[in-house]
């Protein structure tokens, strides 16, 4: 089964800050998600990528597939930001279970004015 | 289109109830699955369904009952539930099962069992 960490599990930053929240699995993958959640909300899919580096507006995802590791930036943190970060990764399972997600825990950030 | 809705936003049941979940996509997907999520906890899958056939059930309690009547509509049928399976139930779906595609998620409905 593929272990999924994320770091921080908590994060409270200052409006307009720099923000990285890592993930690290320990099994190969076939593509990692980052997914955004909203206090009572539904989830929404902010990348998924497999290999290099992706970028959408302030965000910015990374993916070492070699170290097992990727990392989600936020540039210019606004308030509105303030979410749980979602690591997922899909594959480094046999059968079936490849095709599914395997969660990390989350990463609840904060951002203050 | 990207949207994957859900209906009801929220429902309370008692335990001797019958009630039903609702879940819409009209992006041609052929996947698409149940999850359940408890407070400050990842989701858990609860079924997939592939070409509107049942994939997978990841040994979810027979009170549950999914359905996909059409590749469009995915429906969970709730019977007889406990306090315990009070939580969000997300929808999502995919363009297929396998492959790397991105999961496109609903907003859950927010059930309490009384």
């Amino acid at each position: 089964k593929n272990e999924v960490e994320q770091s921080p599990q908590n994060l409270t930053a200052q409006e307009g800050e720099f923000i990285t929240i890592n993930c690290s699995y320990s099994v190969g993958i076939s593509a990692l998600h980052w997914l955004q959640q909203h206090p009572g909300g539904g989830i929404v899919s902010l990348f998924m990528l497999s290999s290099g580096k992706k970028k959408h507006g302030r965000l910015i995802a990374t993916i070492n597939i070699q170290e097992k590791h990727s990392s989600l930036h936020i540039t210019a943190s606004h308030p509105r930001d303030s979410a749980v970060y979602i690591c997922a990764v899909k594959g480094g399972m046999a059968g079936a279970g490849s095709y599914q997600l395997t969660f990390g825990k989350g990463t609840k950030l904060s951002v203050i004015p | 289109d990207t949207e994957v809705t859900q209906t009801p936003k929220h429902l309370v049941m008692g335990m001797t109830n019958k009630k039903s979940l609702k879940c819409e996509q009209h992006m041609g997907h052929r996947a698409m699955y149940w999850y359940k999520q408890k407070a400050k906890k990842p989701p858990e899958l609860m079924f997939v369904y592939s070409y509107e056939k049942l994939s997978i059930n990841e040994s979810v309690p027979s009170r549950f009952s999914p359905e996909c009547p059409n590749s469009s509509l995915l429906n969970l049928h709730l019977h007889a539930l406990q306090p315990e399976d009070s939580a969000l139930y997300l929808c999502a779906s995919s363009q297929v099962e396998t492959g790397d595609y991105e999961q496109y998620f609903g907003p859950g409905t927010r059930l309490t069992v009384t």
